[in-house]
């Protein structure tokens, strides 16, 4: 079984500072999917970043980017220039392929970011 | 994109009875999709896996005779709480994944449904 740690339960920022979310997962696979997801107070989860572990590039999407550490089993959370709609709670999640689809989602225990005006 | 609708948004119910949470992929078929629950403040939790034409695949610690799931379409899964106690309270939550490991395997979450057992 596989288990994701996120070790900050809340960080608060400025406005248009960066902030980093730190991720860090066990598992014995390979061959695997890391992702992030936000979920504002609407409670829709929202896909922010995707990583697939062979992937060794780091993915990036516009503000959002990652640090993908394969060896040290870590998958932190980049946030550039915050904007207050960035507020929401954020989930590191861990996936394993499964035949043609996928197994669920093991996600971390979130981190409330709060960005200040 | 792919969209992923639930009904209800939330429901009320009384101890003892049951109740039926519907979980639809609008734009796509879907041969599996999932449910999760989240405690108030909490992370979400595994519940169950759902294949299409098949038996659902159960988490550990999970009832599977108070949480009925039936996959009976390619669109359509539905989670059934039955003889609802007030400790079932929560906020469930389904997704789903397009077929084939398209979009990286990328799954679709419904918008919720809160569930409040008196």
């Amino acid at each position: 079984a596989q288990t994701v740690t996120q070790s900050q339960p809340e960080m608060s920022v400025q406005e248009a500072e960066t902030v980093t979310l730190s991720c860090t997962y066990d598992t014995s696979e390979n061959n695997y999917y890391l992702f992030w997801y936000k979920q504002p107070p609407s409670r829709q989860m929202i896909l922010v970043i995707r990583q697939e572990a062979y992937k060794q590039q780091n993915a990036t999407e516009n503000r959002f980017s990652v640090n993908f550490q394969k060896a040290a089993k870590s998958f932190s959370l980049k946030i550039s220039d915050s904007q207050l709609g960035d507020t929401a709670m954020y989930f590191c999640a861990f996936m394993k392929p499964s035949g043609g689809g996928a197994d669920g989602l093991t996600f971390g225990k979130g981190t409330h970011l709060i960005i200040q005006p | 994109g792919a969209v992923v609708s639930q009904h209800p948004s939330r429901v009320i119910c009384k101890s003892g009875t049951s109740v039926k949470i519907e979980c639809r992929s609008l734009d796509f078929q879907a041969t599996t999709m999932f449910w999760y629950r989240q405690f108030p403040k909490k992370s979400l939790m595994l519940m169950a896996t759902s294949n299409e034409g098949s038996k659902a695949t159960y988490e550990q610690g999970v009832e599977k005779d108070k949480f009925l799931i039936n996959h009976a379409s390619l669109t359509l899964s539905t989670l059934t709480v039955t003889s609802a106690h007030p400790e079932d309270s929560s906020f469930y939550i389904c997704s789903a994944i397009i077929p084939g490991g398209r979009a990286g395997n990328e799954q679709f979450f419904g918008p919720g449904t809160r569930l409040t057992v008196l």
